[in-house]
């Protein structure tokens, strides 16, 4: 059964820290993992997608990685701003016929100045 | 214009009443999705449409009934809900269904099934 566990699941930091987000997958086979950021009561927006061949990309001061040899990604989030306070959702989409994503539960990320 | 609009912004009805969500975007996008959220949960995808065909229906209940108009709209038709139902409605489109392309979420519609 395709899952995707994301850790930790809340956080809290202060504004200006760095932090880190993680996401372990085992969807197979392995097509493309999305970051996105979600406030309360919105849709989600995009802040990343990688394909296989893709180790890091970034967006500003997100920058996430992908090792797909272990199924493991992981969201880096740079001098954290209150803004930053939201739900971060690691997806996973299979190749091949059956394109369902698969959406991790979230991490919960309070930033307090 | 990578936005995906969706109205109402808010719904409240009643378990008897009929009413539609709405959903459109203008990025040219082929696939569009429906998912249902529940709060502190993650979305749950309910249905895919392809090219303005209904391509994945995860076991939704009848009681909704999804409908593409044309490749920019697509509609979701409720009918006798439960209060179970109430949740955040979200429509998201993409370029196409099954490749590496970003879903780009719309805001969201807010249901209350009284």
């Amino acid at each position: 059964k395709n899952q995707v566990e994301q850790s930790p699941q809340s956080l809290i930091i202060l504004e200006g820290k760095n932090c880190t987000l993680q996401c372990n997958y085992t969807v197979s086979p392995f097509s493309n993992l999305r970051w996105y950021k979600q406030d309360t009561g919105r849709g989600p927006v995009s802040l990343t997608i990688m394909t296989f061949s893709e180790n890091t990309k970034s967006n500003g001061r997100y920058t996430a990685t992908l090792d797909a040899d272990t199924k493991q990604s992981s969201l880096h989030i740079t001098a954290s701003q209150l803004s930053d306070s939201a739900s971060y959702i690691c997806v996973v989409s299979p190749s091949g016929g059956s394109y369902i994503p698969t959406f991790g539960r979230g991490t919960s990320l309070i930033v307090h100045p | 214009d990578t936005e995906v609009t969706q109205t109402p912004k808010h719904l409240v009805m009643g378990m008897t009443n009929k009413k539609s969500l709405k959903c459109e975007q203008h990025m040219g996008h082929r696939a569009m999705y429906w998912y249902k959220q529940k709060a502190k949960k993650p979305p749950e995808l309910m249905f895919v449409y392809s090219y303005e065909k209904l391509s994945i229906n995860e076991s939704v209940p009848s009681r909704f009934s999804p409908e593409c108009p044309n490749s920019s709209l697509l509609n979701l038709h409720l009918h006798a809900l439960q209060p179970e139902d109430s949740a955040l409605y979200l429509c998201a489109s993409s370029q196409k269904a099954g490749g590496p392309d970003t879903q780009y979420f719309g805001p969201g519609t807010r249901l209350t099934v009284l």
